[in-house]
């Protein structure tokens, strides 16, 4: 079965700041999706990210971006200038493919100070 | 695009009624639903995945007739937990796969569920 997991319950990081989030998964298939999703105070689920196990380049939006190390099993997200509006909860989560279902990792709070 | 529209947002009922919660996809048909449960401060838990016209697939240690769930249109899934308990309170979330998956998928805005 595939696993995620999240060893960084907590994290924080000062405004405009560079934090990572850790994220490591389990799994014995070569073609998957890898997904970032934030959770704000209301709880929305918003998509942070998305990286293709097929693609070797690391996706990045805007200030949001992922180190994927395939071999190592390791899908990190970096926030550059951090705001502090990205407080929030961080899931990591892993699709192996054509909608199947997501599995999540245990969640990173992240605190911005100013 | 790709909204799920989740209702009601929250709601409170007495120990031993029935609560339904609804899940429309509004600009885009989801022929898959996810429904999740989320305790505080945890992760989202898959609790069942729904398939429009076919019965519900059930992940393992959840209750089949306590939660009971219906997709009868590619619009519309629908979770029911019937004789609710106060240990049923908690954080229910759909999702479902984003119509061109270039957004992954999409979540409804969550019902928190209390039963008193």
């Amino acid at each position: 079965a595939q696993t995620v997991t999240q060893s960084q319950p907590e994290m924080s990081v000062q405004e405009a700041e560079t934090v990572t989030l850790s994220c490591t998964y389990d799994t014995s298939e070569s073609d998957y999706y890898l997904f970032w999703y934030k959770q704000p105070p209301s709880r929305q689920m918003i998509l942070v990210i998305r990286q293709e196990a097929y693609k070797q380049q690391n996706a990045t939006e805007n200030r949001f971006s992922v180190n994927f190390q395939k071999a190592a099993k390791s899908f990190s997200l970096k926030i550059s200038d951090s705001q502090l509006g990205d407080a929030a909860m961080y899931f990591c989560a892993y699709d192996f493919g054509t909608a199947s279902k997501l599995t999540f990792g245990t969640g990173t709070r992240l605190q911005v100070t100013l | 695009g790709a909204v799920v529209s989740q209702h009601p947002s929250w709601v409170i009922c007495k120990s031993g009624t029935s609560v339904k919660i609804e899940c429309r996809s509004l600009d885009f048909q989801a022929t898959t639903m996810f429904w999740y449960r989320q305790f505080p401060k945890q992760s989202l838990m898959l609790m069942a995945t729904s398939n429009e016209g076919s019965k519900a697939t059930y992940e393992q240690g959840v209750e089949k007739d306590k939660f009971l769930i219906n997709h009868a249109s590619l619009t519309l899934s629908t979770l029911t937990v019937t004789s609710a308990h106060p240990e049923d309170s908690s954080f229910y979330i759909c999702s479902a796969p984003a119509a061109t998956f270039n957004y992954g998928y999409t979540f409804g805005s969550g019902t928190r569920l209390t039963v008193v």
